[in-house]
């Protein structure tokens, strides 16, 4: 089974830094391209950035380009998201995802975790 | 960017009836469209890739379909668990755009 578990939301005063991880399991992590998606209470989906499968490749949304890094860690089945210089509408529940092979969708899906930025 | 707008914002629809959500793109996304199902607290779920493909475990009472910049996701006899938000999302300028749209509330009538 496809778990996809993520950790490190909380609270932060702006233009403070927060790390994310996700932990994957039940499935060759190392395969797949992986990616942040994130909800701000009350609102819609926002793709954040996207790594490939090597690391090769990576991508971000323009509203947190040059402050989030993505990255990956294949030996520990794990991806990161570390989030410098953070605003107030940074605020928002982070997911993990994982992109279906050969298709850039989001097939399986973290359960979020939480970031609040404020004073 | 590509803009996505989902229109109407909330459907009533009783249990049992057939609901048609609409997806329009600001230019075409050829068939590089997928739409999720959220429920209250849950992550989004995948339902359809493709424009018209199911994901693995979605009921064939959900549908998809257009091409371009029209598409339509159709449940045709909604069940009380079908009662949700949906997202469509287009794929066509990735790397790097992948753009949702706002979302329809699917509500009980």
């Amino acid at each position: 089974e496809v778990q996809l578990v993520e950790s490190g939301g909380g609270l932060v005063k702006p233009g403070g830094s927060l790390r994310l991880s996700c932990a994957a399991s039940g499935f060759t992590f190392s395969s797949y391209s992986m990616n942040w998606v994130r909800q701000a209470p009350g609102k819609g989906l926002e793709w954040v950035s996207s790594i490939s499968s090597s690391s090769s490749y990576i991508y971000y949304a323009d509203s947190v380009k040059g402050r989030f890094t993505i990255s990956r860690d294949n030996a520990k089945n794990s991806l990161y998201l570390q989030m410098n210089s953070l605003r107030a509408e940074d605020t928002a529940v982070y997911y993990c995802a994982r992109d279906r092979q050969w298709e850039p969708v989001f097939d399986y899906w973290g359960q979020g975790t939480l970031v609040t930025v404020s004073s | 960017e590509i803009v996505m707008t989902q229109s109407p914002a909330t459907l009533s629809v009783s249990p049992g009836e057939r609901a048609t959500l609409s997806c329009r793109a600001s230019q075409s996304v050829s068939s590089n469209l997928a739409w999720y199902q959220q429920k209250p607290g849950q992550a989004p779920r995948l339902l359809i890739y493709g424009a018209s493909t199911r994901a693995t475990g979605i009921p064939a009472r959900f549908s998809g379909s257009g091409s371009g910049t029209e598409f339509t996701l159709t449940i045709s006899s909604l069940q009380s668990e079908d009662f949700a938000v949906y997202y469509c999302q287009q794929y066509n300028n990735w790397p790097p755009g992948r753009t949702f749209g706002q979302g329809t509330k699917l509500e009980i009538k």
